[in-house]
C-alpha cells in the first residue's frame, strides 16, 4: 500500500546549526507534499509545502526540496533555534478520490542551547 | 486558513461507554477528515466525513465503532463507541481548504483516556 518513510526518528542539533529531515514516498501519483510541526500538546501546524512541479521552496529559515524521480523530499531548517524543537511530520497527498494524506512517522527535533 | 473548533478538548471515560467529539469550522469546506494520533505516534486517517452521505472509512476502522455525522459543510461529529483502553488517543478533525484538499488544517484535538 501507500507508504511514507521518514528519517531520522530523532535529531539533536546545536543551536545555530542546520537540521535536515528526509522522507520517501511510494505512490508515484502523489503530487503535493506538506510538512507539519507539532509542539507538545498542540495541534500539527502546516509550516511549508511543495507541489510536484517545483523542485525547491524556501520560506525564511525553512526550505523543502523534492526529487520526484527518486520520490524523496526533505525539510531543511537553517540557523536552528530552541523554539524549533518539536515533532515534524512529512506527508504525501495522492491525486485520486478524496486526495488523502499519508503521514510519515515523525521526527523529534531537539535544538540544544 | 480555517478556524476549527473541536470539543471536548479532553475527557476521561469508562470502558464500554461512548463519547461524541464535535468539530465546527468557521467557513464552508468540502472535505473534513478525522484522524487518530496514538501517544508518540503519527497521524492515522480514520475516515472522510462526507456531507449528505455516509462517511468513507479507512482500512481498520468501521462505522459501528466510529460513527460519523456531517449534517452540513461546517460541522461534523465523531463518536467513539463502546470504548476500551486501546481507544485512548488524541482525535483530530481536519479540513482541506482547497478543492484538491491542499493546506490541511487541524482542530485542537480531543485527548481521550479510557479507564
Amino acid at each position: 500500500g501507500e507508504n511514507v518513510e521518514q528519517h531520522p526518528s530523532t535529531l539533536s542539533v546545536q543551536e545555530g546549526d542546520s537540521a535536515v529531515i528526509k522522507c520517501t514516498y511510494s505512490d508515484s501519483a502523489s503530487n503535493y507534499f506538506p510538512w507539519y510541526k507539532q509542539e507538545l500538546g498542540k495541534r500539527p501546524q502546516l509550516i511549508i509545502d511543495i507541489r510536484s512541479n517545483v523542485g525547491e521552496k524556501k520560506d525564511q529559515r525553512i526550505a523543502v526540496t523534492l526529487n520526484k524521480t527518486a520520490k524523496h523530499f526533505s525539510l531543511h531548517i537553517t540557523e536552528t533555534q530552541p523554539e524549533d524543537s518539536a515533532v515534524y511530520f512529512c506527508a504525501a497527498r495522492n491525486t485520486s478520490g478524496t486526495y488523502k494524506y499519508i503521514f510519515g512517522t515523525g521526527t523529534r527535533l531537539k535544538v540544544l542551547a | 486558513s480555517a478556524v476549527i473548533s473541536q470539543k471536548p478538548s479532553r475527557d476521561i471515560c469508562q470502558r464500554g461507554t461512548s463519547l461524541t467529539i464535535q468539530c465546527q469550522v468557521d467557513s464552508q469546506v468540502t472535505m473534513m477528515f478525522w484522524y487518530r494520533q496514538q501517544p508518540g505516534q503519527s497521524l492515522t486517517l480514520i475516515a472522510t466525513a462526507n456531507q449528505g452521505s455516509e462517511a468513507t472509512y479507512e482500512s481498520g476502522f468501521v462505522i459501528d465503532k466510529f460513527p460519523i455525522s456531517r449534517p452540513n459543510l461546517t460541522f461534523s461529529t465523531l463518536t467513539v463507541s463502546n470504548m476500551s483502553p486501546e481507544d485512548s488517543s488524541i482525535y483530530l478533525c481536519s479540513v482541506g481548504t482547497s478543492a484538491k484538499n491542499e493546506k490541511l488544517f487541524f482542530g485542537s484535538g480531543t485527548q481521550l483516556s479510557v479507564l
